[in-house]
């Protein structure tokens, strides 16, 4: 696609409840990344994907948290029994990697999404 | 560990005048720094990044920031702001060389008023 898509946009949901949020990559990025907006906390790093492999999933909370990244495309995080702790707002990046490899400088910039907003009642 | 403060959670301009907005980081390694934009309800916008090469760094939208290893900041600036520069930016380091990949450090960001 033209950009990084995520969905859903906006999700509301019970304390308790399991979450899946899906992350549509630009085609042929092969690097992908996840990360948390919140209020109070700011933008924090949650994992990196590099093809179907994590390398960096450092930034994960817990182990209520985890993803998934399938044919070196789309990733799925899933939080399970969500916590109101866990509202925030989802961001997906995705970024080619040529020459050099992992150096940022040869990986060229990260595109995001618009997120996606996740409110645990 | 790697840190960026970003002094001013907003910062408020008259359209014309000049924006500055402070970001120091703190790593233990050489960094790459970059200055991300991001509008209401969308996602974030690489504005420019630095990433050793020249230490004034010119970006889009008139945007440009240097890197000032002495005083460890890379504060973004524009001559002249204009009514569509109002957005939240945001200040974020990461390692140079090999392992930086995009796993970035942000700052808590700074709201950018322009009033007419």
């Amino acid at each position: 696609g033209a950009g990084v898509s995520q969905s859903p946009s906006n999700k509301v949901t019970e304390k308790g409840k399991d979450v899946e949020l899906r992350c549509d990559p630009i085609s042929g990025h092969t690097a992908l990344y996840w990360y948390r907006q919140s209020l109070g906390q700011g933008l924090e790093f949650l994992i990196y994907f590099q093809g179907n492999s994590a390398p960096d999933k450092s930034g994960l909370p817990s182990d209520r948290f985890s993803a998934e990244r399938t044919g070196g495309s789309v990733s799925t995080l899933t939080i399970q029994r969500t916590q109101q702790e866990d509202s925030a707002v989802y961001l997906c990046a995705s970024s080619l990697v040529y020459g050099g490899g992992y150096d940022l400088a040869n990986t060229g910039e990260l595109f995001f999404g618009e997120g996606s907003r996740l409110t645990v009642l | 560990a790697q840190s960026v403060t970003q002094l001013g959670s907003h910062v408020s301009v008259s359209e014309g005048a000049l924006v500055l907005l402070r970001c120091n980081y703190s790593s233990s390694v050489p960094p790459y720094l970059f200055w991300y934009v991001q509008y209401p309800n969308q996602g974030l916008q690489l504005l420019l990044k630095y990433t050793s090469a020249a230490t004034l760094v010119k970006g889009i939208n008139g945007f440009e920031a240097e890197f000032k290893k002495s005083e460890t900041s890379f504060h973004l600036t524009k001559p002249s702001a204009h009514m569509s520069d109002a957005a939240e930016y945001f200040c974020a380091v990461a390692n140079a060389g090999g392992t930086s990949y995009g796993k970035l450090t942000f700052g808590q960001g700074t709201i950018l008023t322009v009033h007419p």
